[in-house]
């Protein structure tokens, strides 16, 4: 089975834009959660989607969004970029389910943002 | 006070040495993940617990739930288990997302 794949690897955005991440779980997970990792603070929860619905978010504002479409693929944006925002952003996939914490996750390789 | 608490925060080992990496938390948890990552920011699960010890290869890891403590164990290191080495706790109750430590940068000499 493929792994979990996250577009692009690579981003170097300017203050004020805007930009989207996109995530590719494995074939058969539901579950996909976001992660920010920075070298002050450490890795961090985004947010976590299951059959489309986000189910739990984290302490991040608003600027930070994300989405999951019918086939369990999920992307995340952020607008209005600020330097604070360069980091790896690390998605990851599950069966998901209802007892999510069954439920081993699956890290993708990251997106390296930088923002200038 | 964090959450999720982990020692060491560096360690350095020399091949064949036994290690040990703690990992104390202040939350009850549904689970606890030990996580490898390695430069270049790849992210592996090692394992997942929920309680007693579980063995893969070289790798032990340990949970006593009620003191809210697990160990990560490397038994015969070697300098390929250089990485970080991360604990992460999943809330239990209506939260249920991962909180993770600050992690352990281990660097193991031939």
């Amino acid at each position: 089975k493929a792994g979990v794949t996250q577009t692009p690897r690579y981003l170097i955005k300017t203050r004020g834009q805007q930009v989207t991440l996109s995530c590719s779980p494995i074939s058969g997970h539901r579950s996909v959660s976001w992660y920010q990792q920075t070298p002050g603070q450490g890795l961090q929860f985004l947010f976590e989607y299951f059959s489309e619905t986000q189910r739990n978010k984290g302490n991040f504002p608003g600027r930070f969004s994300g989405r999951q479409f019918s086939n369990s693929r999920s992307e995340m944006n952020v607008s209005t970029l600020e330097l604070g925002d360069s980091a790896l952003y690390l998605c990851a996939s599950s069966l998901g389910g209802v007892i999510v914490s069954v439920y081993e996750q699956f890290f993708g390789p990251g997106t390296r943002l930088t923002v200038l | 006070k964090n959450e999720v608490e982990q020692s060491p925060q560096n360690l350095t080992a020399q091949e064949g040495e036994f290690i040990t990496i703690n990992c104390s938390y202040s939350v009850g948890i549904s689970a606890l993940h030990w996580l490898q990552q390695h430069p270049g920011g790849g992210i592996v699960s090692l394992f997942m617990l929920s309680s007693g010890k579980k063995k893969h290869g070289r790798l032990i890891a340990t949970i006593n739930i009620q003191e809210k403590h697990s160990s990560l164990h490397i038994t015969a290191s070697h300098p390929r288990d250089s990485a970080v080495y991360i604990c992460a706790v999943r809330l239990s109750g209506s939260a249920r997302q991962l909180t993770f430590g600050s992690g352990t940068q281990l660097t193991v000499l031939p």
